[in-house]
């Protein structure tokens, strides 16, 4: 079944830091770009990042830059979002979302989301 | 930064009935680089556009997108009960990508 799965989501305080993981299955993996979008409360959505299928490009949202690192591995069918110095702004589901190409390049749009993973910064 | 509104913020029609959602961009959309996703309550959103009016795969063809420059359509030609959830826009042809705030389709 093609599907990504994140998780790692829960409450965390201001200024620390949370890892979320998205676990890809059914489809070749290494061979997507794979993204991070995320939605806060009552708000629409928001791209957060972007890795290529190797992991030699990666971008982030101005809003996230120097804060989170995203990662991937490819042996695993696994991409990361690591947190850290969480405000209480980044609070939103967390959606993991698989480019609309292949390693030909970056799409920038998603034809494959998880059902996201709810993170809530709040001391 | 593009930002992109959506209208009406809810919709309230009948299975049935057809449905025109609207987006309309602050600045024109480069290209045709405009999308339009589905979601519902606890599920994984849903691409159903990309490029303005391509379907993606699986989407049946009562879904019909149009528009170009600043502002874009997302028709349903008939609501089937399925369709009922919230519709958003998102441009990609200028950094950073941007979304639509959505706007909910409900059951009159």
């Amino acid at each position: 079944q093609v599907q990504l799965v994140e998780s790692g989501g829960g409450v965390v305080q201001p200024g620390r830091s949370l890892r979320l993981s998205c676990a890809a299955s059914g489809f070749t993996f290494s061979t997507y770009t794979m993204q991070w979008v995320r939605q806060a409360p009552g708000r629409g959505l928001e791209w957060v990042a972007v890795i290529s299928y190797d992991g030699g490009i990666i971008y982030y949202a101005d809003s996230v830059k120097g804060r989170f690192t995203i990662s991937r591995a490819n042996s695993r069918n696994t991409v990361y979002l690591q947190m850290s110095s969480l405000r209480t702004e980044d609070t939103a589901v967390y959606y993991c979302a698989r480019d609309g190409s292949t390693e030909m390049g970056i799409k920038w749009y998603f034809d494959l989301w998880g059902r996201g993973t709810l993170v809530t910064v709040s001391s | 930064e593009i930002v992109l509104t959506q209208s009406p913020g809810t919709l309230s029609l009948s299975p049935g009935e057809r449905a025109t959602l609207s987006c309309r961009a602050s600045q024109s959309v480069p290209s045709t680089y405009l999308a339009w996703y589905q979601q519902k309550p606890g599920q994984a959103p849903r691409l159903l556009m990309y490029g303005i009016s391509t379907r993606a795969a699986g989407i049946p063809d009562r879904f019909s997108g149009s528009g170009s420059g600043t502002d874009f359509s997302l028709t349903i030609s008939r609501l089937e009960p399925e369709d009922f959830a919230v519709y958003s826009c998102q441009q990609y042809g200028s950094s950073p990508l941007t979304f639509g705030g959505g706007t909910k389709v409900e059951i009159k």
